[in-house]
């Protein structure tokens, strides 16, 4: 079975342009998480989704951030405009709750903004 | 936020020896996690803790989830060269994945041959 899948992998963009992350989680695990990684912070929760909805977004730093979850097997993390101190690898996790506290990972997207 | 302090940062070791790290919490959890990643990789689940005093091992790694719920060990016995990387302890306070986790700075491991 396939892991946690994001795209794309590598994210170079230029200061106040538009970027969109995307996961698709494990099939049939219907928890879904985002995560912000950096050298001064480490793994932050920025917010996760429970059958498709939103349930905690309190890590998300401002605004300029969005999470959506159309459906069970997809999602996106969106930061307009973008600044580069968001320069960090975003990872997406997944779980089958409520039946454990498991999350299994993507391989994570590594954001630079210039 | 809550905080989960882990120890050490960083561990030079020679191949053969035992490893320890710990991490301790402000407030308790209810379920323990120990995740390791490799460079360019997502983190991998080690081994997962759900009640206060249990002793879990996964081949030569044994973890231990604290009786006050505020601290858990992991143990990695006999290092070899791939057990290279940052390890990461991470606590949960619902019983059921329904929230995302908190994570510890990372203990980064290097080992020397």
């Amino acid at each position: 079975d396939a892991g946690v899948i994001q795209s794309p992998r590598h994210e170079v963009t230029e200061m106040g342009q538009e970027v969109t992350l995307r996961c698709k989680p494990i099939s049939g695990h219907n928890s879904l998480f985002w995560y912000r990684q950096t050298m001064m912070r480490g793994l932050e929760l920025l917010i996760y989704f429970n059958n498709n909805v939103p349930i905690d977004d309190s890590g998300m730093p401002e605004d300029r951030f969005s999470a959506k979850m159309p459906n069970a097997s997809f999602s996106t993390l969106k930061i307009q405009p973008s600044e580069p101190r968001d320069s960090a690898v975003y990872f997406c996790a997944s779980s089958s709750s409520p039946t454990t506290d498991t999350q299994y990972f993507g391989p994570g997207t590594r954001l630079t903004v210039l | 936020g809550q905080q989960l302090n882990q120890s050490p940062q960083s561990m030079f070791i020679q191949e053969g020896e035992d490893v320890s790290m710990n991490c301790t919490s402000s407030s308790i959890f209810n379920t323990w996690l120990w995740y390791k990643q490799d460079p360019g990789e997502g983190p991998v689940l080690l081994i997962a803790l759900y009640k206060a005093g249990e002793l879990t091992s996964n081949g030569r790694l044994t973890a231990q989830f604290g009786i006050t719920r505020k601290d858990s060990f992991l143990n990695i016995s006999a290092s070899i060269p791939s057990d290279v990387g940052i390890y990461f302890c991470a606590g949960s306070y619902s019983g059921g994945g329904a929230d995302g986790l908190t994570f510890g700075k990372g203990t980064h491991l290097i080992i020397q041959p």
